[in-house]
């Protein structure tokens, strides 16, 4: 099983559409959930952490499922700017993040 | 946005060639990390380095050298690469090596191996 494994994709939504990504990582000892988003041939950057009560963040809702070890990541009314690849990150207990291979988000207008 | 800057951004390199790829942070950071990034592939934590020294070397086959000379600055050199090398290289930093430190990436080298 992959340490983080994330829905293929990719998800291709009109604007102001609801979109959500799951994620599922297998060490049940990871303390540390971020999202990071990268933009087609760009570096990744941080788009949220994610909490043990869940967060929000504008358009944005994380959540943390830790009995499942999952995590979410829900996107509100699309922007065509939101169109990028959403990756999952994963801190087990060794303090190195380990990425997911990454969702591709293609809102359309 | 220059925090962590990468250069060459891309390298054509041939199987017998030696080069190096650089990675300057602006952010005053102690940890500094190679990625390598392969198509359709989770990012791959190549090397680790926390105040210099460094803290992890993830199987990687020894044709990577990394040096890290200040906490500014990282270098992985390249020799007798593999075409299935070609990849893009990302370098990042954070504050610390720990559970809650963002991470931030330079623009990456886009490297290919003929």
């Amino acid at each position: 099983r992959k340490e983080v494994e994330q829905d293929p994709g990719p998800f291709n939504v009109p604007e102001g559409a609801t979109v959500a990504f799951n994620c599922t990582y297998s060490n049940s000892a990871s303390q540390s959930f971020f999202w990071y988003r990268q933009d087609c041939r760009k570096e990744p950057k941080l788009l949220m952490s994610v909490y043990s009560s869940g967060n929000e963040d504008g358009r944005f809702t994380a959540q943390l499922n830790r009995a499942s070890q999952y995590i979410s990541l829900l996107i509100r009314d699309s922007k065509l700017s939101d169109s990028a690849t959403y990756l999952c990150v994963v801190i087990p207990n060794n303090n190195d993040m380990r990425f997911g291979a990454g969702t591709r988000l293609t809102v359309k207008p | 946005e220059t925090g962590v800057t990468q250069t060459p951004r891309h390298l054509v390199m041939g199987m017998t060639n030696k080069k190096s790829l650089k990675c300057e942070q602006h952010l005053g950071h102690n940890a500094m990390y190679w990625y390598k990034q392969s198509a359709k592939k989770p990012l791959e934590l190549m090397f680790v380095y926390n105040f210099k020294e460094q803290t992890e070397n993830n199987s990687v086959p020894s044709r990577f050298s990394p040096e890290c000379p200040n906490s500014s600055h990282l270098f992985l050199h390249l020799h007798t690469l593999q075409p299935e090398d070609s990849a893009l290289y990302l370098c990042a930093s954070s504050q610390d090596r720990g559970l809650d430190y963002e991470q931030y990436f330079g623009p990456g080298t886009r490297l290919t191996v003929t």
